[in-house]
């Protein structure tokens, strides 16, 4: 199975300032039929279902703020905030899809300085 | 708007079964694979099971293979997951989810997300 590795467990970081996340496959998530990685984002806040964020690693889904960006490829990946916002406090996770499996990442909990 | 409402939930003693239910609104559930997803309490998500929209493709965690089976009812838009042999780490909110797969080769990411049903299994 993929493995799934984010880093760090958690970070605080000021109001405005910009907050980024890694994700690290065990294996390449980039398909080369069609050249896309198959890798998404999630903001998890307590007491709500998750909330898709970025889909083939740097897709931002409909209605997500501009301040969320993504980028990476085959096993490296990185989630960043530009500017955090006091509602962005969450848990943030990255899956992959890649396969007949999927597997998330442990959680990277993000809170204001 | 999707909806996405878990059934089923409750406190089952060690090497014993439930069966969780999903009921499905608000979209054309028998256009869309659909996903188990749990929590343990203070862990992370684990991905746990996908069916396709067809029914014939069927993926499982390592950790609940041979043990959990997903199957679906596309005439009365439920998703059900069969769980035996429950152990205590199996212990979580059991969230039903919509991947994005519109076809037969999840899984995709994941769009939709119910609220949950808790189980725990502990004697």
């Amino acid at each position: 199975d993929i493995v799934m590795t984010q880093s760090p467990d958690s970070l605080a970081v000021s109001l405005g300032e910009r907050a980024t996340i890694n994700c690290k496959s065990s294996q390449s998530l980039l398909s080369s039929s069609n050249n896309k990685n198959y890798l998404a984002w999630y903001q998890h806040k307590p007491g709500q279902p998750p909330k898709l964020l970025i889909y083939w690693a740097s897709t931002r889904e409909s209605g997500v703020p501009d301040r969320f960006s993504a980028s990476g490829s085959g096993t490296d990946f990185s989630l960043t905030i530009s500017s955090l916002q006091a509602e962005d406090v969450a848990v943030y996770y990255c899956q992959h899809y890649y396969g007949t499996a999927s597997t998330f990442g442990q959680g990277t909990k993000v809170e204001v300085k | 708007e999707v909806l996405l409402l878990e059934s089923g939930g409750g406190l089952v003693q060690p090497g014993g079964s439930l069966r969780l239910s999903c009921a499905a609104s608000g979209f054309t559930f028998s256009s869309s694979a659909m996903t188990w997803v749990r929590q343990a309490p203070g862990k992370g998500l684990e991905w746990v099971a996908v069916m396709s929209v067809s029914g014939d493709r069927t993926y499982y965690a390592d950790s609940v293979k041979g043990r959990f089976t997903i199957s679906r009812d596309n005439s009365k838009s439920t998703l059900f997951l069969q769980m035996n042999n429950l152990r205590a780490e199996d212990t979580a909110v059991y969230s039903c989810a919509r991947d994005a797969s519109r076809g037969d080769y999840p899984p995709y990411w994941i769009d939709s997300w119910g609220q949950g049903t808790l189980v725990t299994v502990s004697s």
